[in-house]
């Protein structure tokens, strides 16, 4: 297994569009969470996925957010009409069970100009 | 509420000094877990230890040592005889028993010049 895998590596986009980020976890890990690096910070919780059912939201993650694990698998992270604050890294992460250390991948740098 | 505190925002060492890492965690519940992982230039954040809170043991892992200390929730990071691949931002994190989402704190970035 490779790890943790995100796609892409880095988006630019123009303020108002939509995009859309994938992750695919360690194929025996049913726990699958989204975070969000700005510079200078540490990583902020988004959001957390058991399987295929999102089980915890962030406050974070306002109305234009939403995430998706259909069928327990891979798992995309869409920001409807982006604005110059959603810039920033998102990180995603899997895991076996909860309190177990979390294998990131190395995440998704989305700029918004 | 939890909270993690690196006091230490950049650090700067000569290949094979010695370092500490320093991390200060808040909070009221007693059973919790922590973290530090690294993050190189290339941006994926790498596990290094994860420690209960029921366990202060310290911990040894090659080059590595780890002092945790309940009484004045520290959870500190040594690392010994540094390298120029250790440089890379350095993160303390906290994980509550049953919780699902790690607090981290804001990191500090270790420079080691060769």
């Amino acid at each position: 297994d490779t790890g943790v895998s995100q796609d892409p590596r880095h988006k630019i986009t123009k303020r108002g569009q939509n995009v859309t980020f994938r992750c695919d976890p360690i194929s025996e890990h049913n726990r699958l969470y989204w975070y969000r690096q700005t510079l200078g910070q540490g990583p902020e919780f988004l959001t957390y996925f058991q399987n295929e059912a999102q089980l915890e939201k962030s406050r974070l993650l306002s109305d234009r957010f939403s995430a998706e694990r259909p069928k327990g698998s891979f798992s995309t992270l869409e920001i409807q009409r982006t604005e110059q604050g959603d810039s920033a890294m998102y990180l995603c992460a899997s895991s076996n069970g909860q309190g177990y250390g979390y294998t990131f991948g190395s995440g998704t740098r989305l700029t918004v100009v | 509420a939890q909270k993690v505190t690196q006091a230490q925002t950049e650090i700067s060492v000569v290949e094979k000094e010695d370092v500490t890492l320093d991390c200060v965690y808040e909070t009221r519940d007693t059973t919790y877990y922590l973290f530090w992982y690294k993050q190189p230039p290339s941006g994926e954040l790498v596990f290094l230890i994860r420690r209960n809170s029921f366990d202060e043991q310290n911990e040894i892992s090659g080059r590595y040592s780890w002092n945790f200390q309940k009484s004045t929730s520290s959870f500190n990071f040594t690392i010994t005889a540094s390298q120029v691949v250790d440089s890379a931002v350095y993160f303390c994190a906290l994980m509550l028993l049953g919780a699902n989402n790690l607090f981290f704190g804001t990191g500090t970035r270790l420079t080691v010049i060769p």
